[in-house]
């Protein structure tokens, strides 16, 4: 158990629609990371945010957007869902701003129908 | 943009053999991380590695920073059932803070 956790574990949605995705960070850990990782396309980095501020932004299309609450915790969301949004989304958490080592909650499965 | 060729893509081996791996790239990073990733699950870090040349181990695993900086090897020794999964290497780069993650390299062991 690394210590982050993400809800929900599935989520079955159709085009269109718009859902939210939550992490909690590790105890301690300022930063959070999301990613997308897809069968063919490995783990994919779409955005960073530090103690609340966006700090590093990666692949992340215009219809999602995320953001860090007072208390750490961080959402993602993703809207006008399309068929090939269906993935699973990982968050990780560091310590600091600069990322070294990153720990990963179990994901949130996407299927976009 | 940049990119990590992870290698093998996949391998099949008997329980109890070694196990290698490797990650490349033409640019030069400052930190190497490896991971495992189980089915269904979030990766997990395995080792990491901070300085060009460093050998580093966690029980059955081993991994180096290669000289140049440009590559990093993970061993795996005597091999069992669970090491089944995806290990990927990360890498970060001098000029920016973003990590950026090979596309697996996926273990199988042969009963």
């Amino acid at each position: 158990d690394s210590g982050v956790t993400q809800t929900p574990k599935h989520l079955i949605t159709a085009t269109g629609q718009r859902v939210t995705l939550r992490c909690s960070p590790r105890s301690g850990d300022l930063s959070v990371y999301w990613y997308q990782q897809s069968l063919d396309q490995g783990l994919q980095f779409l955005i960073q945010y530090y103690n609340g501020e966006e700090r590093a932004k990666g692949n992340i299309l215009e219809r999602f957007s995320a953001q860090q609450f007072p208390d750490l915790h961080s959402e993602l969301n993703l809207s006008s869902l399309e068929l090939g949004d269906s993935a699973l989304y990982f968050c990780a958490s560091s310590v600091g701003a600069v990322t070294y080592e990153q720990y990963f909650g179990p994901g949130t499965r996407l299927t976009v129908t | 943009g940049q990119q990590l060729n992870q290698s093998p893509q996949s391998m099949f081996i008997q329980e109890g053999e070694d196990v290698s791996m490797n990650c490349t790239s033409s640019s030069i990073f400052n930190t190497w991380l490896w991971y495992k990733q189980d089915p269904g699950e979030g990766p997990v870090l395995l080792i990491a590695l901070y300085k060009a040349g460093e050998l580093t181990s966690n029980g059955r695993l081993t991994a180096q920073f290669g000289i140049t900086r440009k590559d990093s090897f993970l061993n795996i020794s005597a091999s069992i059932p669970s090491d089944v999964g995806i290990y990927f290497c990360a890498g970060r780069m001098n000029r920016d803070d973003k990590i950026i993650f090979g596309k697996g390299t996926r273990l199988h062991i042969l009963p």
